[in-house]
């Protein structure tokens, strides 16, 4: 039972273009959403966060926006950069405190030069 | 700062034999998780430790993996005997945890240690 899914398993974008990861939810009573990079051969990075009383949280270069009625939330990276060429984790917490997160299956993202 | 140190690296062990995986934390760090990443997927929670105290342990195998924290500091996670489905990347992560007060709980989380069983 998925409960955060990245339909997306791979994405090539042009350095200086827009890059868009896509993620999509089940669970209603997810009330915080993270995304998280990861290079080879390390762990997972916070990279940004919104909560559940937000549409658009901004970082910089990167901007996560959130959709509650359609359960879907995206992260735009603009300009990409071939530093971005990663794995990204879209990931959810429910609203029980425990601050668990419940991951996609992730993204990978290719920044070509 | 230091962050989570996780050995070994990488361990290669046939089917049937045990291993074990040690985790040190953040200094200061309140919560540990322990998340299991089967190639191809996101990280799955196993085992959620606030202290020595453990929050959640609902998705681990009981019959094969256990996990311990002593002192509420570094931490061990055990599977006996190892299985082929556990060829898996294990992570460890911490974060403040119910003591930082905020509303969000960054997760640091450690390179992780490749499992290999054949």
């Amino acid at each position: 039972d998925q409960q955060v899914k990245q339909n997306s398993p791979s994405l090539s974008v042009q350095e200086g273009r827009i890059s868009i990861l896509n993620c999509d939810y089940t669970n209603s009573m997810f009330d915080y959403f993270l995304w998280y990079k990861k290079y080879p051969a390390e762990g997972p990075t916070f990279l940004i966060s919104i909560s559940s009383i937000k549409d658009k949280n901004e970082d910089g270069r990167f901007t996560v926006f959130l959709n509650k009625s359609a359960k879907h939330l995206s992260l735009h990276i603009v300009p990409s950069q071939p530093g971005d060429s990663a794995v990204y984790f879209c990931a959810a917490s429910p609203e029980d405190s425990s601050y668990k997160l419940i991951f996609g299956s992730g993204t990978r993202l290719l920044v070509r030069p | 700062e230091a962050g989570v140190a996780q050995s070994p690296r990488y361990k290669i062990i046939e089917k049937r034999q045990s291993v074990a995986f040690w985790c040190n934390p953040i200094s200061g760090h309140a919560t540990l998780y322990w998340y299991q990443q089967i190639l191809g997927q996101g990280p799955k929670l196993l085992i959620q430790f606030q202290n020595n105290g453990v929050v959640d342990d609902s998705q681990l195998p009981k019959d094969r993996f256990s996990a311990e924290r002593l002192k509420g500091v570094d931490s061990t996670l055990k599977i006996q005997p190892a299985k082929l489905e556990d060829s898996a990347v294990y992570l460890c992560a911490s974060s403040l945890g119910f003591a930082s007060g905020y509303y969000t709980d960054t997760q640091y989380f450690g390179p992780g240690t490749r499992l290999t069983v054949l």
